[in-house]
């Protein structure tokens, strides 16, 4: 199974810096036959769905605001929001589906400082 | 609109049984693979298992193998999910989930219901 290693746990930022978040994946999730990476990311806030905010590794969702990017290749991949509002307060996930099992990662809690 | 509504979750002695279902609308229901995705009171995501858009292929997690079975009926636009031998570990609220493409490969979850909630207890 793929392990999807999250770091760090819980981050705190003040309003209007950046946070990053770190994603490792145990295998490289660069499928060689479309040079795509199977990766995404999901925002979650309290009793609602996870929503999906960039799928392979960097293409952000429409109506995804532009301050979440994701970057990275391979097994290591970062998603930063480049200026934290009060609304991004949420526990963010990455997910590989790459293959079966299917995994996540276990949550990064942002929080406002 | 996508629409995903699972229906079906309730509490359930060890050892029990359950079927949890995913009504879905607001597109070609046949074109897509779907999913089930769990997440324990308090705790992270878990994918439990997808099935393809014809039926002919079936992934589960390895902890759900035996126990669980994924289907669907494309004429009525339902994915199910059997849940036998139900363990206290399975308590969690069960998410259908769906990509946001019809495709030959796997992708992000754009479209997701509200879930329905198992509790395994006595």
């Amino acid at each position: 199974d793929i392990v999807m290693t999250q770091s760090p746990e819980s981050l705190a930022v003040s309003l209007g810096e950046r946070a990053t978040i770190n994603c490792k994946s145990s295998r490289s999730l660069l499928y060689s036959s479309n040079n795509k990476n199977f990766l995404a990311w999901y925002q979650q806030k309290p009793g609602q769905p996870p929503k999906l905010l960039i799928s392979w590794a960097s293409t952000r969702e429409s109506g995804v605001p532009d301050r979440f990017s994701g970057s990275g290749s391979g097994a290591d991949f970062t998603l930063t929001i480049s200026s934290l509002q009060a609304e991004d307060v949420a526990i963010y996930y990455c997910h590989q589906y790459y293959n079966s099992p299917l995994t996540f990662g276990g949550g990064t809690k942002v929080e406002i400082k | 609109e996508v629409q995903l509504v699972e229906s079906g979750g309730g509490l359930v002695q060890p050892g029990g049984s359950l079927r949890l279902s995913c009504s879905a609308s607001g597109f070609t229901f046949s074109r897509f693979w779907m999913n089930w995705v769990r997440q324990a009171p308090g705790k992270g995501l878990e994918w439990v298992a997808n099935i393809k858009q014809d039926g002919s292929e079936k992934y589960y997690v390895g902890s759900v193998k035996g126990r669980f079975t994924i289907s669907r009926d494309n004429a009525k636009n339902s994915v199910y999910l059997e849940m036998n031998s139900l363990r206290a570990e399975d308590t969690a609220l069960y998410y259908c989930a769906r990509e946001g493409e019809a495709s030959d490969f796997w992708s992000g979850y754009l479209h997701w219901g509200r879930g329905t909630l198992v509790t395994v207890s006595s």
